[in-house]
């Protein structure tokens, strides 16, 4: 069954400091892969999805995601973090074409940022 | 601007009523979704369309109807037979439900659904 992990359910980084949040899936075949952003009380906001040629995407905000086909991961970094990128943020894959393309969403990873 | 209305924001419910959380989208996409969120357990997929007069059920369809009667629009009735109301719900759509970008989804602002 296709799945979504994110190991870290809370990552706490000082401002100006790297982070880097864990996806790995589980998907039968080539996977669209997608992080979103959501800040508490708001809907999601897409950072940035991979679909297919370069391993390394960038998005919006900063923020990059490397595939890893052999690993089955989708790690998101960035070199500095801010204090507005205090959010939850989620990974998911998909499509499930049997289920209208739905994705399947992580269980989130809380970032906090200290100053 | 393009974009996913929800409404109410914020919603209160007395056990043993139902209500309908609005869904209003501006993209001309043909699918939309319906999203329940609870801390810790990430997005969970109620129901979706494809489109227009057509639904399925998703995960956790149970308590809940929809309809589909204009493109633009998907509401949600959270019904008295659903034992756990009181959540997020996320409203989301995208382009169609072939090709490439057709799994990318719009999400709408939430709404947070309390029952008394």
């Amino acid at each position: 069954a296709q799945s979504v992990t994110q190991p870290d359910i809370h990552i706490t980084v000082s401002e100006g400091a790297s982070l880097e949040l864990r996806c790995n899936y589980s998907y039968g075949a080539t996977p669209y892969l997608f992080w979103y952003v959501q800040s508490p009380g708001q809907g999601l906001q897409l950072l940035l999805k991979y679909f297919s040629g370069d391993t390394l995407v960038q998005g919006i905000k900063g923020f990059e995601a490397e595939f890893k086909r052999s690993q089955s991961s989708f790690n998101l970094r960035k070199p500095s973090v801010h204090w507005s990128d205090a959010a939850e943020y989620f990974c998911a894959v998909g499509p499930l074409m049997e289920y209208g393309n739905k994705l399947v969403f992580g269980a989130g990873t809380i970032l906090r940022v200290k100053s | 601007d393009g974009g996913i209305t929800q409404s109410p924001k914020y919603l209160f419910r007395k056990e043993g009523q139902n209500v309908t959380l609005s869904c209003e989208q501006n993209l001309n996409h043909d699918a939309m979704y319906w999203y329940r969120q609870d801390p810790g357990q990430g997005l969970r997929l109620i129901y979706y369309s494809q489109i227009v007069n057509d639904f399925q059920k998703g995960d956790i369809a149970e308590g809940y109807s929809v309809s589909r009667e204009k493109k633009e629009s998907f509401p949600l009735t959270v019904t008295s037979a659903q034992k756990n109301p009181t959540a997020f719900y996320l409203c989301a759509s995208s382009i169609s439900s072939g090709g490439t970008h057709s799994s990318e989804q719009f999400f709408g602002p939430g709404t947070r659904l309390t029952v008394l």
